[in-house]
């Protein structure tokens, strides 16, 4: 069966680093997104990696190793807005998302 | 208004009554989803409508009924629910299905079903 494992939920404190780690196991793989979503609202996206290797875009950072079917969310300088829950999605060879349950990140001051 | 929006954005409806979920986007897609979000579970995608005719039905009860009049436009009918039914209801939009383009969330209904 196709799977997305992340962990439920982190905690870290605010100015500090976090990584989120997300492995999949997919029927063919044409991709792995990242999406942030708040409490209460509409999930958006953050990153899609589909080579192997990391992506920077300001704080955030994705990497992706198709080989280990791994990838993993880089937060950098962590603030209060980041609290918030982080989706990994994996793209199967039928274009079809298949969606981890979310890892919910708690910031502290 | 831009993106993507959805009405109601909360809706408690009793076991035997018929409401409707509207959503609407502006951004020129061609693709648009139905997705149940229940806490602590992954997205559960429900419908797919690609340039208004429907590709995907994941073996959704048949007490959610979809309609997408336009390629604009999505309604997600609801009858009979139960008490499981209840969770946030998400439509989604992307330029394309079957490639790999970000999909554009809705804020989602928050359905209760007493």
């Amino acid at each position: 069966g196709q799977n997305i494992d992340q962990p439920t939920e982190m905690t870290a404190t605010e100015g500090a680093i976090v990584q989120i780690n997300c492995t999949y196991q997919t029927s063919g793989f044409n991709g792995l997104f990242w999406y942030q979503q708040h409490a209460g609202e509409a999930p958006t996206f953050l990153s899609y990696n589909v080579l192997d290797g990391l992506e920077e875009k300001g704080r955030f950072s994705s990497f992706l190793s198709r080989s280990k079917g791994y990838s993993y969310l880089l937060l950098k300088e962590l603030q209060m807005k980041d609290s918030a829950s982080y989706l990994c999605a994996a793209l199967d060879s039928n274009y079809q998302l298949i969606w981890g349950a979310g890892t919910k990140l708690i910031i502290k001051p | 208004e831009t993106g993507v929006t959805q009405t109601p954005r909360h809706l408690v409806m009793g076991m035997t009554n018929k409401k409707s979920l509207k959503c609407e986007q502006h951004l020129g897609h061609n693709a648009m989803y139905w997705y149940k979000q229940s806490a602590k579970k992954p997205l559960e995608l429900m419908f797919v409508y690609s340039l208004e005719e429907r590709v995907e039905n994941n073996s959704v009860p048949s007490r959610f009924s979809p309609e997408c009049p336009n390629s604009s436009h999505l309604f997600l009918h609801l009858h009979t629910l139960q008490p499981e039914d209840s969770a946030l209801y998400l439509c989604a939009s992307s330029q394309a299905e079957g490639a790999a383009d970000e999909q554009y969330f809705g804020p989602g209904t928050r359905l209760t079903v007493t």
